[in-house]
């Protein structure tokens, strides 16, 4: 599996835009991203997946270059709530129900 | 969506003692994984649960230490034996419904051990 290397820790205010980015320099031709959010004393959330370009939800976007040796997760106007752990994971889909390997995430600390 | 409801939430256990965690699943689910998260830490995957097999362990997990149970396809258990502090972590488990999306989580249960 591809390793994953994030910022440990990200500071942001309300209402700001948070873009957090992951390198994964050694990602195979079958590897999909995905993102991953948790919260304090909860269990990990799956946020957005995808393979290359853009994918957007109701929740964030991501952001994958030609190369895709690296990702960006966009949360648009974070509000306090946002404060979390996220998780940049990678790994091929259709491989069957297989364990998530998880790389040391980035806490996001949203400040009012 | 799964929906995974874990329990106990928490325990405080004392050293030498073992604990047992359980987790129901609202869907029949071929594979569960449990996973250990010590404070501030990421997650580590102990164990892959099967119907019906025997639990496959990663590297530093032992089955003596964190016996598995599965004896459906929406429920198991995982036991911490003979408790010390350094035991004292999260334990989590989860799952996915199917092979290309999401995995699923519990909400985690945070063990201390004195």
């Amino acid at each position: 599996l591809a390793k994953t290397t994030q910022p440990i820790s990200m500071d942001s205010y309300e209402g700001q835009e948070v873009n957090i980015t992951c390198s994964h320099n050694n990602i195979a031709t079958n590897d999909y991203i995905t993102w991953y959010q948790q919260f304090p004393s909860q269990g990990p959330r799956f946020i957005i997946q995808g393979y290359k370009t853009k994918v957007t939800n109701e929740v964030a976007s991501l952001f994958i270059p030609a190369d895709r040796k690296s990702s960006t997760l966009s949360l648009p106007r974070v509000s306090l709530s946002d404060t979390a752990v996220y998780y940049c994971l990678v790994g091929p889909l259709g491989a069957g129900r297989r364990a998530l390997t998880f790389g040391s995430g980035t806490r996001l600390q949203v400040q009012p | 969506s799964a929906v995974i409801s874990q329990k106990p939430s928490r325990d405080i256990c004392q050293r030498g003692t073992s604990l047992t965690i359980q987790c129901q699943v609202d869907s029949q689910v071929t594979m569960m994984f449990w996973y250990r998260q010590q404070p501030g830490q990421s997650l580590t995957l102990i164990a892959t649960a099967n119907q019906g097999s025997e639990a496959t362990y990663e590297s530093g997990f032992v089955i003596d230490k964190f016996p598995i149970s599965r004896p459906n396809l929406t429920f198991s258990t995982l036991t911490v034996s003979n408790m010390s502090p350094e035991d004292s972590s999260i334990y989590l488990c989860s799952d996915s419904l199917q092979m290309n999306t999401e995995a699923f989580f519990g909400q985690g249960t945070r063990l201390t051990v004195v």
